[in-house]
C-alpha cells in the first residue's frame, strides 16, 4: 500500500520559532491529509489539501502539496509548547478506501 | 461535539485472554477503522467496514478479528492474546469518500503480560 514518509523523524525548537515538517508518498493522490496527536492520545485532523492546490492554510499552519515530486510540507508558525505532538501525513490506499499514515513527526518545542 | 468513544484507556491482559475493544461514534458514519501503533512503525491498519456487518482486512490482520453489528459500533477481538499485540489501539470513522477525514477515539493501551 502506498504510505507517507515523514521527514525529520523528531524536531526539537525553540517557542516562536517556525516548525517545518515533510511528507513523501508514493503514487497518486487526489488530497492529502495532516493530523496531529498528543501523547498517548488519537489523532486529530488539521486539515486537508486537494492535489489540484498547491498550498492551504489555517491560523498557523501553511501546508503546501508538490504532486510532481510527490511531496507536502507542513508549517507551523510562530510555536507554541502546546504545539508539542507528533505530526502525521495521510493519504489514501490505492483503492481509495483507507488513510495510510506516514510514521510521524515528533515535535519538542521548548520554552 | 463529535465523539468516537473507546471503552478503555488501559487494559491489562495475560498471555492467552480473550480481549474485546469497543468503539463507539456518534456521527452516524459509514467508515470505521482500527490501527495499531508501534513507536518507530506508525499506525497500521487491523481491519477496516465501510458498512453494518461488513468487514475487510487491512495490512496486519492476523490474530485480529472485528464485529459490526451496528452501524455506530466497531468491536475488536482478539481471541488469544500474545505479548506482541502489547500496543497501542486506535479506532477511527469517517465519512464515505476520499475527501473527508478521520476522526479518532482517545486510545486504548493494551499490554499483554
Amino acid at each position: 500500500s502506498q504510505q507517507g514518509e515523514e521527514d525529520p523523524q523528531a524536531l526539537s525548537i525553540q517557542e516562536g520559532e517556525n516548525a517545518t515538517m515533510n511528507c513523501s508518498y508514493k503514487t497518486s493522490i487526489n488530497n492529502l491529509q495532516w493530523y496531529r496527536q498528543n501523547s498517548g492520545r488519537g489523532l486529530v485532523h488539521l486539515i486537508l489539501i486537494r492535489s489540484n492546490e498547491r498550498e492551504k492554510h489555517s491560523g498557523r499552519l501553511r501546508v503546501t502539496l508538490d504532486t510532481s515530486k510527490k511531496s507536502s510540507s507542513l508549517l507551523i508558525t510562530a510555536s507554541r509548547a502546546a504545539d508539542t505532538a507528533s505530526y502525521f501525513c495521510a493519504t489514501f490506499d490505492n483503492y481509495g478506501q483507507n488513510f495510510v499514515f506516514g510514521p510521524g513527526t515528533r515535535l519538542s518545542v521548548l520554552p | 461535539d463529535v465523539k468516537v468513544t473507546q471503552s478503555s484507556r488501559y487494559l491489562v491482559k495475560r498471555t492467552g485472554e480473550k480481549v474485546f475493544l469497543e468503539c463507539v461514534q456518534d456521527m452516524d458514519h459509514e467508515n470505521m477503522f482500527w490501527y495499531r501503533q508501534d513507536p518507530g512503525l506508525g499506525l497500521r491498519l487491523i481491519y477496516f467496514s465501510y458498512d453494518v456487518k461488513m468487514k475487510e482486512k487491512g495490512d496486519i490482520p492476523e490474530g485480529y478479528s472485528v464485529s459490526r453489528e451496528k452501524k455506530e459500533r466497531f468491536s475488536l477481538i482478539l481471541e488469544s492474546t500474545s505479548t506482541n499485540q502489547t500496543s497501542m489501539y486506535l479506532c477511527a470513522s469517517s465519512l464515505e469518500g476520499q475527501y473527508t477525514e478521520a476522526f479518532f477515539g482517545q486510545g486504548t493501551r493494551l499490554t499483554v503480560v
